[in-house]
């Protein structure tokens, strides 16, 4: 079963609007990472936020996680249609190998013009 | 600066055969990484290395085999393709462990298996 699990599994809203999208992960965790991939692309890393941070700002970007509810969210202010894509948070378990990253299965995310 | 490539792009298999998909980064970073995305599923990590000369394994590693010959190369390896690895493959690297930094990813491989 996967680590990191992401709600809404689709979102579609209007270019202005912010977009809010959730993650639950099931395990202690040394940090969480966003990860936003286009359609048929790689990944792009967007934010990392480590276990002792509560709220993160990148941009038009805000993250806060929340580890007594083992939560984070991702929120994206004033939308483009250019956000178009999926979004995926990643764990870093504590207990596990620090070097290994899992993954959501993600929020596909339409923003229209 | 490329930062992550990986070739081919696209490839299709019969069932049986084998190939290698290559993954290069001149970021000079220690860690590679390979990933599968299977539709609508996050990436499932199938090996990595965390230098030259090392590999280990993934949650998926099964049908799979990897090298670590150069630094700034990852090479991932199936010796007899199945249905079940028609995927698209990622390969990422990072300078340190997941625990301190993002990582870079490629644009990934698409290959199906008949």
């Amino acid at each position: 079963s996967q680590q990191g699990e992401e709600d809404p599994q689709a979102l579609s809203i209007q270019e202005g609007e912010n977009a809010t999208m959730n993650c639950s992960y099931k395990t202690s965790i040394n940090n969480l990472q966003w990860y936003r991939q286009n359609s048929g692309r790689g990944l792009v890393h967007l934010i990392l936020i480590r276990s002792n941070e509560r709220e993160k700002h990148s941009g038009r970007l805000r993250v806060t996680l929340d580890t007594s509810k083992k939560s984070s969210s991702l929120l994206i202010t004033a939308s483009r249609a250019a956000d178009t894509a999926s979004y995926f948070c990643a764990t870093i378990i504590s207990s596990g190998s620090a070097r290994q990253l899992t993954f959501g299965s993600g929020t596909q995310l339409t923003v229209l013009p | 600066n490329a930062g992550v490539t990986q070739t081919p792009k696209f490839r299709v298999l019969k069932t049986g055969q084998s190939m290698t998909l290559l993954c290069a980064q001149d970021m000079n970073h220690e860690y590679m990484y390979w990933y599968r995305q299977d539709p609508g599923m996050g990436l499932r990590l199938i090996h990595y290395s965390v230098g030259e000369g090392t590999t280990a394994k993934g949650e998926v590693p099964d049908g799979y085999n990897v090298s670590r010959l150069k630094k700034q190369n990852f090479l991932l390896g199936l010796e007899s393709a199945a249905p079940s690895q028609t995927s698209v493959y990622f390969c990422a690297s990072s300078l340190l462990g997941a625990s301190y930094n993002e990582q870079f990813f490629g644009p990934g491989t698409r290959l199906t298996v008949l």
